[in-house]
């Protein structure tokens, strides 16, 4: 039972447009969700993140949304670069106590085209 | 302050062999986390280790073991390889102490060969 879903395996975008990572769970006790970006032989590097008592954050060319009642949360990229294309992973945090075990999707592959 | 670090790098072993991975967290961090990565299964945690004490446990059998000693050092060791446990075995590590903790910092992993 997979309860961090990335349904899209790779996307490709053209430098200077907007690349749109999308991720939906079904466990609603997740209150923490973060984004992490992997390049090959390395290990992945935290991006961004957001509580679940928000629904949008923002850090420079990078914007999370969060829509709770759809389970679905979004990473934006704008303007892409380059140097953005790797593998994005979702990944969710069960609220309460010390459980800090994360669950992960299986990545989305960006490539943005020069 | 140095990052995550992972030894050995790349691992070739052969099936029914025993392995052990470490993994060394960024100092002040004291949680230890391990995870499997395969291209099929994506990311799949397999413990976490807080304090010397193992806090949390995936769904791995029990070949898959791990510990953690008081530097905050963790070893984790896979006995009787499968085929199916070559994966890149990735360590993160984070403070560990409460909400600031959310983020965790990987290493590179440790690449396992299993033939």
């Amino acid at each position: 039972d997979q309860q961090v879903k990335q349904n899209s395996p790779s996307l490709s975008v053209q430098e200077g447009r907007i690349s749109i990572l999308n991720c939906d769970y079904t466990n609603s006790m997740f209150d923490y969700f973060l984004w992490y970006k992997k390049y090959p032989a390395e290990g992945p590097t935290f991006l961004i993140s957001i509580s679940s008592i928000k629904d949008k954050n923002e850090d420079g060319r990078f914007t999370v949304f969060l829509n709770k009642s759809a389970k679905h949360l979004s990473l934006h990229i704008v303007p892409s670069q380059p140097g953005d294309s790797a593998v994005y992973f979702c990944a969710a945090r069960l609220g309460g106590g010390s459980n800090y075990k994360l669950t992960f999707g299986k990545g989305t592959l960006l490539t943005v085209n020069p | 302050k140095a990052g995550v670090t992972q030894t050995p790098r790349y691992l070739i072993k052969t099936r029914g062999q025993q392995v052990t991975l470490s993994c060394s967290p960024i100092s002040g961090h004291r949680s230890v986390s391990w995870y499997q990565q395969t291209p099929g299964q994506g990311l799949q945690f397999l413990f976490e280790y807080f304090s010397e004490t193992q806090r949390n446990k995936g769904n791995f059998p029990g070949r898959f073991s791990g510990r953690q000693f008081s530097n905050s050092r963790s070893e984790m060791n896979v006995s009787t390889l499968e085929l199916g446990d070559s994966a890149l075995y990735l360590c993160a590590s984070s403070f560990g102490g409460g909400l600031s903790s959310n983020e965790q910092f990987f290493g590179p992993g440790t690449r396992l060969t299993v033939l």
